[in-house]
């Protein structure tokens, strides 16, 4: 089944304790995305990478960083997490960044907790 | 600069009316607009998108947009809702010179039987 699979689905942490958030997608997709989503907010994209090696920042990208070392894998790494990076985060990959004919594809959301 | 809304927080729909989901946007160039829908615990689904061509695109689950470009909006409809259909919506646009995604705030369906 094509999907794009985040790990862990929740997680509850302490502030600056680092912690990584997995993401793998098996469609060979060339971009991939990290995205926010707060109440209010809609998404919000954090980081994105266009293909292996390469990667950019969104719009809210303090705080965080990512790697794109494989195709199918692109991890969100959080050095010091905060309380304001409580969220719910989304991993998203395309065959462009425009979305392709398919648009994105999603996964499945980490609903993290910083206290 | 691009931006996208979404007047209303939370819509209510009887079983088997139409419903309507409102969405504006503001681009400079040609828009390209997109709507997906999230189901509690679960991530966006992709459900259609305007790129150019028929002002009415038709997508999954029985669902349809209407691009407006005089009104600037892109409107998601079904004749018949379903309660199956409650989720959280998300409109998303871009200009076609732009490759950044803006998303709307959401809006929160809820159809009862």
């Amino acid at each position: 089944e094509a999907q794009v699979t985040q790990n862990p689905r929740y997680l509850i942490t302490v502030t600056g304790k680092k912690l990584t958030v997995t993401c793998s997608q098996n469609m060979n997709h060339e971009y991939m995305s990290w995205y926010r989503q707060d109440p209010g907010l809609g998404l919000r994209q954090i980081y994105y990478s266009m293909n292996v090696e390469v990667t950019d920042k969104g719009d809210v990208p303090e705080g965080y960083k990512v790697s794109r070392k494989e195709k199918r894998n692109f991890p969100l790494i959080l050095e010091s997490p905060s309380p304001n990076q409580t969220s719910l985060y989304f991993c998203a990959s395309s065959t462009q960044r425009t979305g392709g004919s398919l648009g994105y594809t999603f996964g499945s959301g980490t609903r993290l907790t910083v206290v | 600069a691009q931006s996208v809304a979404q007047p209303e927080d939370q819509v209510n729909v009887a079983e088997g009316n139409p419903l309507t989901v409102k969405c504006t946007y503001s681009v400079s160039g040609n828009p390209y607009l997109f709507w997906y829908v999230q189901y509690p615990n679960r991530g966006l689904q992709f459900l259609l998108k305007y790129i150019t061509g028929d002002n009415l695109v038709k997508g999954s689950y029985g669902f349809e947009a209407e691009f407006n470009k005089s009104q600037t909006s892109f409107h998601l409809k079904k004749p018949s809702a379903l309660v199956s259909d409650s989720a959280l919506y998300f409109c998303a646009v871009r200009e076609d010179s732009n490759y950044q995604l803006i998303w709307g705030a959401g809006t929160k369906l809820i159809i009862k039987p």
